[in-house]
């Protein structure tokens, strides 16, 4: 069974600040792995994912993370932050060997609060 | 930029009434799913759809839900006879062919009293 575990219910920074917000992850294959961004009254909006290449992986908004295969990590990362940044954000990831209805599997969310 | 859209964005009801929620995924998109998250819980996958059949569901999705596609445009998902434990967020999300990701809505919040 495929698992995330997103340690940090709130992540605060200063605006300007560099930010990670952490992913940690266990699946019995090779991962595919997401993040997910929550706005108050919106839906779960696309960030970035790691499929295979590059572990260091660009989206959109400026955002990058990192997927460490023997840390079994995939960090969220921004160089610095801004106040519009601060929302609800979602790891996910899918089991490469899972069938073809490719469902995610999310963790807990991290409410990330970036501060003027 | 194609997006999904649900309806409506909150459905309060009794115990033991019939719900349904509505997704219109994005037009050109094969895969449909329904994930739900209860307050303060994580996000649940509950059930795939794909050539008008479904094709993975988990525990959570018992006989008293049910999923269609009632014409080329519309997603839904019925919950038949609501407990007060269906409270909860439903997000509805879609995916194009050849590619892992998925669009999601911007939920519906079902409260059940």
């Amino acid at each position: 069974a495929q698992s995330v575990a997103q340690p940090e219910d709130q992540v605060n920074v200063a605006e300007g600040n560099p930010l990670t917000v952490k992913c940690t992850y266990s699946v019995s294959g090779n991962p595919y792995l997401f993040w997910y961004v929550q706005y108050p009254n919106r839906g779960l909006q696309f960030l970035l994912k790691y499929i295979t290449g590059d572990n260091l992986v660009k989206g959109s908004y400026g955002f990058e993370a990192e997927f460490n295969k023997s840390q079994t990590s995939f960090h969220l990362k921004k160089p610095s932050a801004l106040v519009s940044d601060s929302a609800l954000y979602f790891c996910a990831v899918r089991d490469r060997s899972s069938g073809s209805a490719r469902q995610l599997t999310f963790g807990s969310g991290t409410q990330l609060t970036v501060l003027p | 930029e194609p997006e999904v859209t649900q309806t409506p964005s909150h459905q309060v009801t009794q115990m033991g009434q019939e719900v349904i929620l509505r997704c219109v995924p994005i037009s050109n998109h094969l895969y449909f799913y329904w994930y739900r998250q209860i307050l303060g819980q994580k996000v649940e996958f509950l059930v795939s759809f794909y050539n008008n059949e479904i094709s993975e569901k988990s525990e959570i999705f018992d006989d008293q839900f049910s999923v269609e596609r009632p014409d080329g445009s519309n997603f839904t998902l019925k919950i038949r006879s609501t407990k007060l434990e269906d409270s909860a967020m439903y997000f509805c999300a879609s995916r194009g062919g050849g590619t892992d990701t998925q669009y999601f809505g911007p939920g519906t919040r079902l409260t059940v009293l």
